[in-house]
């Protein structure tokens, strides 16, 4: 059965540090997704992604983050200057166009911000 | 802005047992969906079961259903015949129909069965 990738499972950097989160979407799926869990918390979205530009963002999403989706297989998240508030479970997420609308969620990348 | 609720922090009950989790939801849009995701120890987000708002009907997969009332804009889960495995957090979401349809999360609900 097709499943969302991610890689690395868990990230630890030093703050100021820039990470790259990676994530191989299900390869006939449209829409892509960032979401996070700080530990203990809700998950929240970030950042929706469709036909090779940002279709919505929250306010979390600020100018330290950035997606790209660079070969049409992979989907990456960059925080160019990590605080120590990143620490969080990240995300990611896709769906088809249509049908169920149901997002597929990848295993997470733990980031640990130090 | 949409916003979701869930009451319970933790619920804890024996196995075979119903458990009934509660979801509140407040929006202005006519046309959406609701979900309920499993998220395991092992963090990943799993999709138990989904709901369109324009079906009355309330949605069933084996174990699991749902009581979606839109005129109180609730949307329980109710498990059925609990299983060791259906330990988990529970987070119910909400969509927009239209839109870039990001999954708006409640706070979620920690299910333990206990043997």
């Amino acid at each position: 059965e097709p499943e969302v990738t991610q890689t690395p499972s868990h990230q630890v950097t030093q703050m100021g540090q820039e990470v790259i989160l990676r994530c191989v979407p299900i390869s006939n799926h449209l829409y892509f997704y960032w979401y996070r869990q700080i530990l203990g918390q809700k998950v929240e979205f970030l950042v929706s992604f469709y036909n090779n530009e940002i279709s919505e963002k929250s306010e979390i999403f600020d100018d330290q983050f950035s997606v790209e989706r660079p070969d049409g297989s992979n989907f990456t998240l960059k925080i160019r200057s990590t605080k120590l508030e990143d620490s969080a479970m990240y995300f990611c997420a896709s769906r088809e166009a249509g049908g169920s609308y149901e997002q597929f969620f990848g295993p997470g990348t733990r980031l640990t911000v130090l | 802005a949409q916003t979701v609720t869930q009451s319970q922090p933790e619920m804890s009950v024996q196995e075979a047992e119903t458990v009934t989790l509660s979801c509140t939801y407040d929006t202005s849009e006519s046309n959406y969906y609701l979900f309920w995701y499993k998220q395991p120890p092992s963090r990943q987000m799993i999709l138990v079961i989904r709901q369109e708002a324009y079906k009355q009907q309330n949605a069933t997969e084996n174990r699991f259903s749902v009581n979606f009332q839109k005129a109180a804009k609730s949307f329980s889960l109710k498990i059925s015949d609990s299983q060791l495995g259906d330990t988990a957090m529970y987070f119910c979401a909400f969509m927009k129909h239209e839109g870039a349809q990001k999954l708006v999360f409640g706070q979620g609900t920690r299910l333990t069965i206990n043997p």
